[in-house]
């Protein structure tokens, strides 16, 4: 169960766009991304509950297409501090465990 | 307000020993989850505790074990040891009534030798 991101790694220049996917084979009740930089506690960024809301904080988006059980991440004029490993988590239901995506490695380079 | 504790940071251990790591959640948070991370597989679940009460399990084996006292702090632990139990684990707490947002904790880095 546990669900699928895409890319595994992607290295961008400064101010470039990125799109990190998360795809799950179970229909879901939430999405959540968090960051996690190197040596660093994962720290969440949003969530997305069931009913395709796209949120947004600051220049990081994310949307959650119910009907594919897929959320996408998106970074738009990537800042250096955007760099680090990108997870989404899934649960079925609310209440129910979370399962972790494997992770994308993002790098921004000046 | 104090973010999520976890002791001891580092961990040295050989095969065939067992471990307690050890949880303290943000103050007023009484869900505790853990987690492992290894290169390439992420964070797999381990279990989350709830009033004392473990209400998930991950597909770990019996080896893993934890609990949570009255006061919500949390403890794992993994009885003899293998190599492959050498990851990063972590904790995570939430306030339940706030929403699923999780907060982490620096994780304790396990090696086994």
């Amino acid at each position: 169960q546990q669900p699928v991101q895409s890319p595994q790694a992607v290295i961008l220049r400064e101010g470039e766009d990125a799109v990190i996917n998360c795809s799950s084979s179970k229909a879901l009740y939430s999405v959540h991304w968090y960051r996690q930089k190197h040596g660093e506690a994962p720290v969440f960024l949003m969530i997305l509950l069931k009913g395709g809301e796209q949120k947004g904080h600051d220049k990081i988006s994310a949307s959650f297409n119910e009907k594919k059980q897929q959320s996408s991440l998106y970074l738009t004029a990537s800042q250096l501090s955007y760099s680090g490993t990108y997870f989404c988590g899934t649960e079925v239901y609310t209440g129910n465990q979370f399962y972790f995506g494997t992770g994308t490695s993002l790098t921004v380079i000046p | 307000k104090a973010g999520v504790t976890q002791t001891p940071r580092y961990l040295i251990k050989t095969r065939g020993q067992q471990v307690t790591l050890s949880c303290s959640p943000i103050s007023g948070h009484r869900s505790v989850s853990w987690y492992q991370q290894t290169p390439g597989q992420g964070l797999q679940f381990l279990f989350e505790y709830f009033s004392e009460t473990q209400r998930n399990k991950g597909n770990f084996p019996g080896r893993f074990s934890g609990r949570q006292f009255s006061n919500s702090r949390s403890e794992m632990n993994v009885s003899t040891l293998e190599l492959g139990d050498s990851a990063l684990y972590l904790c995570a707490s939430k306030d339940r009534a706030k929403g699923e947002k999780l907060f982490f904790g620096s994780g304790t880095q396990l090696s086994v030798l």
